[in-house]
Parts: C-alpha cells; sequence; structure tokens
C-alpha cells in the first residue's frame, strides 16, 4: 500500500530556508485525484495544514505561510517537497507529509465527496536554532 | 478564518466508559468534519469523515455525530489502545482545512 517518508535536516538556523521531501512509495504520485500536502505540529500543540500541490504542480497554500512557502513535486522521483523560508523559532515543528484525499460515496441524500488526509507520513522534527 | 473548538482539552476516563468529545465550528460547516486519533509519537490517523462515516478498518465503537456546526464524537466503550489525543478537522472552505485544539484522552 501506499506509504509516505518525510526526509531532510533536523536542525534549520533562524532566517534561514527549511527544506523537507517526501518520498511516496507504494504507488504513483501522478495516480488518482490526490494532492499531496504538508502538516505541522509544534512539541504539545494542534495540526497547523501548511500547504498542497497536484502532481500536475498547482498549489494552494495556507495564507498565513503562503508567503514563505514554496511546495514543489517531482513526479520521476515520486517525491514532494517544501521549503520554507525566513525560518523563526516559531517554525519549529513535527513536519508531516499526508495525502489529501476526496472519493466519492452515495447516503440517502445523494452523492458526496468528503475530502481527508488518508495516509500520513511518520514526521520529521525540524528544530529552528543557531 | 473557520475556528475549531473542542471540549475537553483533556479527559480522563476507566476502561468500559463511553467517552464523549465535542467540537465547534465558528460558522456553518454543514457535516464537512473529520475526526483523527494521534497516538503519542505518532502521526494522525482518520478515524471519521462527513462527521459520521466511519472509515474502512476502524472499530465500530467508534461513531461521530452533528452538522451545521455542533458536532459529538464517541467511543462507546473504552478500551486501553484508545489512549490518543483526538482532533477534529474542517473542510468547508477548500483548500484550507484547520483543526481542533485537540482531545488528549487518558485512563483513569
Amino acid at each position: 500500500q501506499v506509504q509516505l517518508q518525510e526526509s531532510g535536516p533536523g536542525l534549520v538556523k533562524p532566517s534561514q530556508t527549511l527544506s523537507l521531501t517526501c518520498t511516496v512509495s507504494g504507488g504513483s504520485i501522478s495516480s488518482g485525484s490526490y494532492y499531496w500536502s504538508w502538516i505541522r505540529q509544534p512539541a504539545g500543540k494542534g495540526l497547523e495544514w501548511i500547504g498542497r500541490i497536484y502532481a500536475s504542480g498547482s498549489t494552494n497554500y495556507n495564507p498565513s505561510l503562503k508567503s514563505r512557502v514554496t511546495i514543489s513535486v517531482d513526479t520521476s522521483k515520486n517525491q514532494f517537497s517544501l521549503k520554507l523560508s525566513s525560518v523563526t523559532a516559531a517554525d519549529t515543528a513535527v513536519y508531516y507529509c499526508a495525502r489529501d484525499t476526496s472519493f466519492d460515496y452515495y447516503d440517502s441524500s445523494g452523492y458526496k465527496t468528503p475530502y481527508a488526509f488518508d495516509i500520513w507520513g511518520q514526521g520529521t522534527m525540524v528544530t529552528v536554532s543557531s | 478564518d473557520i475556528q475549531m473548538t473542542q471540549s475537553p482539552s483533556s479527559l480522563s476516563a476507566s476502561v468500559g466508559d463511553r467517552v464523549t468529545i465535542t467540537c465547534q465550528a465558528s460558522q456553518d460547516i454543514s457535516n464537512y468534519l473529520n475526526w483523527y486519533q494521534q497516538k503519542p509519537g505518532k502521526a494522525p490517523k482518520l478515524l471519521i469523515y462527513d462527521a459520521s462515516n466511519l472509515e474502512t478498518g476502524v472499530p465500530s465503537r467508534f461513531s461521530g455525530s452533528g452538522s451545521g456546526t455542533d458536532f459529538t464524537f464517541t467511543i462507546s466503550s473504552l478500551q486501553p489502545e484508545d489512549i490518543a489525543t483526538y482532533y477534529c478537522q474542517q473542510y468547508d472552505n477548500l483548500p484550507r482545512r484547520t483543526f481542533g485544539q485537540g482531545t488528549k484522552l487518558e485512563i483513569k
């Protein structure tokens, strides 16, 4: 089955750029109607959606991070990547990549199309510190 | 921004207890709500989508209900392996998704 694995430096200096890669295995990043998302979680805190990309390269970003985020895809390597610029200590977090899925089902009130993060990587801790 | 507010923030219950967590949206989100379980040191796991639909393979002791702004997540009979933090997540204003702050469930 499809698995995701994050990789990248665990320590980034303030004002520099955080760079992470998510490798998709067990399936093609280009198959199906999937987006591929990045989500982060500061220690002891909740989850924040960062942004997503489609295999075509189409992206959407969280407005609160949009000025600093770039997400890209390399279909030949079955990978997608995150770059977050001008980092501060507030960017210290566990970073997850996740499959952003939608599908159709039918119930008594008709066809529905939910959207959810159905497969996640194990997460990678990134600390911003000098 | 749609804000999601969960209560309680933490909860202690005994094995076999019925456990209920609530999630309130800052505006009407229809039934565009998912629930996730996150065990310590692990990634979140999708349990329920569209407020009340159980993801494949999820035990039937988990259930969800609600629509509009008020939602409920229930474990009918708490098991030791259910110890985790539970998050609600809305997807009414795609592509942006927002999560609740989480409810940490512990065994009494």
